[in-house]
Parts: structure tokens; C-alpha cells; sequence
């Protein structure tokens, strides 16, 4: 069964912080795997995506990593700001008829001053 | 890039109303539109997957008769919930992919309430 599971469920940080965002994953066969922002009552947005060759992707202060191997993927914050809070939803993509999606469960992030 | 709009973005009903919730691609042609649902402090769950011009495929647990879903137009998706309760409320989210690549482009959602 295809599953994607995220850590930590909840993360307060303080403003200026980094922090790092776990996913793991075993969807088959594996296509690519994305991270989305979701704000509080919006829907997901796009922050990175990556296929199975891509080990680093960056956009602004997001940094997503992938590991192919061991079916991990991690998304690093710099310097966080308040406009960080949100939930970071892992999602990846089966290379099969459809190109169903796996969602992780989420990651709700709290930025505080 | 690609944009997905919802209307409307919130909506509050009487039990055992039906409601229609509309999910456009703006910009490009959506061969396929997927319809979601988020409880609160959940991920996204599929309920259903649309293709232009052919029924609906729901998933395992969701009833077809209830989640009525049109795909009439490669631009236009409806979903409406017939005969709503209280147990409905939810937020739905639709996605819309066009006819090349995997990428699935979200709508910013519907909050629904049912009274």
C-alpha cells in the first residue's frame, strides 16, 4: 500500500529559526514528490518538486531534499518568518495510469515572534 | 502558471439542502479534475476523480449519489452535495490537470457548513 508519513506533526519555532520537515514515503513505482504550503482555510500551493535523479531543490528559503534510496525527502526553512505558519503537506506521485497522489498527513508549523 | 478558482469559497446551509460547488482552470484546459475533502487538522482525502465528457470515478466510501460531480466542459467541474448534513461539513478542494504532465494545480477550496 502507498503511504507517506510526515514528521513532526506540529513544530512551534521561533521567527528567524530554521527548521527541517521529514517525509517518508513508500509509493511504487515512484514518479516524483512534491511539497505544498497550505495556509489556514486555502488551498495547497507548490513549493518544490522533485523527480527520482533530483537530490536538492531549492525555492527562496525552502530547500527540499530527496533521498531515492532510502525514500526520504526532508524540506528545510531558513530564517523562518511568521508568514511560515502553515502546513507542509508531502505529496508524491506513482509513476502508473493516472498518476494517483500519495498525501503525507502534514506538518503544522507554527512560526512565533 | 496554471490557476484553479472555487466558487464559493465558503458556504453555510440547512440540512438536507443541496449545494453546488463550481471548480474552474482558468488558463489552461483541465482533461481531469479531482475533487477533495479536508476535516479539520487532516490531509487532503480523493473523493473522486473526473475526466471531460465521462462519469466520475469515486473512491472506496464516498456515494456517488450523494457527491454528485459534472465535468461537462474541459474548463468546468461541479460538485454538488445532495441532501447536506451536519456530518458533511467539511473543506473540498478540487484540482484540475491538464492533458500533459502529472501536475495537479489546486483550487483555494470551499469551506461548507451545514446547519
Amino acid at each position: 500500500k502507498n503511504q507517506v508519513e510526515q514528521s513532526p506533526q506540529s513544530l512551534i519555532i521561533l521567527e528567524g529559526k530554521n527548521c527541517t520537515l521529514q517525509c517518508n514515503y513508500t509509493v511504487s513505482p515512484f514518479s516524483n514528490l512534491r511539497w505544498y504550503k497550505q495556509d489556514t482555510g486555502r488551498g495547497p500551493v507548490s513549493l518544490t518538486i522533485m523527480t527520482f535523479s533530483e537530490n536538492t531543490k531549492s525555492n527562496g528559503r525552502y530547500t527540499a531534499t530527496l533521498d531515492a534510496d532510502t525514500k526520504q525527502s526532508s524540506l528545510h526553512i531558513t530564517a523562518s518568518q511568521l508568514s511560515d505558519s502553515a502546513s507542509y503537506i508531502c505529496v508524491v506521485s506513482a509513476n502508473n495510469a493516472g498518476n494517483m497522489l500519495t498525501f503525507g498527513g502534514g506538518t503544522r508549523l507554527m512560526v512565533k515572534p | 502558471g496554471a490557476v484553479v478558482s472555487q466558487h464559493p469559497s465558503w458556504v453555510i446551509c440547512k440540512s438536507g439542502t443541496s449545494v453546488k460547488i463550481e471548480c474552474r482552470s482558468l488558463d489552461f484546459q483541465a482533461t481531469t479534475m479531482f475533487w477533495y475533502r479536508q476535516f479539520p487538522k487532516q490531509s487532503l482525502m480523493l473523493m473522486a476523480t473526473s475526466n471531460e465528457g465521462s462519469k466520475a470515478t469515486y473512491e472506496q466510501g464516498v456515494e456517488k449519489d450523494k457527491f454528485l460531480i459534472n465535468h461537462a466542459s474541459l474548463t468546468l467541474s461541479t460538485l454538488t452535495v445532495t441532501s447536506a448534513h451536519p456530518e458533511d461539513s467539511s473543506f473540498y478542494i478540487c484540482s484540475a490537470r491538464g492533458p500533459f504532465g502529472d501536475t495537479q494545480y489546486f483550487g483555494p477550496g470551499t469551506r461548507l457548513t451545514v446547519l
